[in-house]
């Protein structure tokens, strides 16, 4: 079975950086996902890490260790508009991805 | 660009009601998925579907079933709605060769059962 744990909420301020944080237990490892919600809209992709150590895309990074179970989404210069839910993910055998409670972030001004 | 559609954004039926959530996608995707979205449980899978006329049950099936008769398009029913069936539902499609298993996701459908 699979497992993931993240915080239910956090709060940051505008400019600032913030750390969401994702612990998982799975059978078998093919990676791990964030997405990004915003409340009332779908679920965007956001990152895909397979391999350990740190993936930087602009303002966001998500950093994975395999053999601590870990991943954490690392959002820079905090904007108003990444008030939103953060979602992480592992997939299974046959695409199934399982997902975590998700992290709702609000920043404030 | 990948677009998933659904049928209806915001829907309300009543207890007992045959209910139909139609999904569709533009981008040939294999495999198609439904999952519920509820208030601290997160997104939960319902179905999904890897080919045409092809199904597996998720984490939570029971009280649904899905029809997929075309690669575009995945259904989701309900033979009886209930009041537990309140929900955010979501549908989601992917193909195995693309950003292992990446998902695109529609934009939900808000069910109410009154």
């Amino acid at each position: 079975g699979q497992n993931i744990d993240q915080p239910t909420e956090m709060t940051a301020t505008e400019g600032a950086i913030v750390q969401i944080n994702c612990t998982y237990q799975t059978s078998g490892f093919n990676g791990l996902f964030w997405y990004q919600q915003h409340a009332g809209e779908a679920p965007t992709f956001l990152s895909y890490n397979v391999l350990d150590g740190l993936e930087e895309k602009g303002r966001f990074s998500s950093f994975l260790s395999r053999s601590k179970g870990y991943s954490y989404l690392l959002l820079k210069e905090l904007q108003m508009k990444d008030s939103a839910s953060y979602l992480c993910a592992v997939p299974n055998a046959g695409n199934m991805l399982t997902f975590g409670g998700g992290t709702r972030l609000m920043v404030k001004p | 660009d990948v677009k998933v559609t659904q049928s209806s954004r915001y829907l309300v039926k009543r207890t007992g009601e045959k209910v139909f959530l139609e999904c569709v996608q533009d981008m040939d995707h294999e495999n198609m998925f439904w999952y519920r979205q509820d208030p601290g449980l997160g997104l939960r899978l319902i179905y999904f579907s890897y080919d045409v006329k092809m199904k597996e049950k998720g984490d939570i099936p029971e009280g649904y079933s899905v029809s997929r008769e075309k690669k575009e398009r995945f259904s989701l029913i309900l033979e009886s709605a209930s009041t537990n069936q309140t929900s955010m539902y979501l549908c989601a499609s992917g193909s195995p060769g693309q950003g292992a298993y990446e998902q695109y996701f529609g934009p939900g459908t808000r069910l109410t059962v009154t």
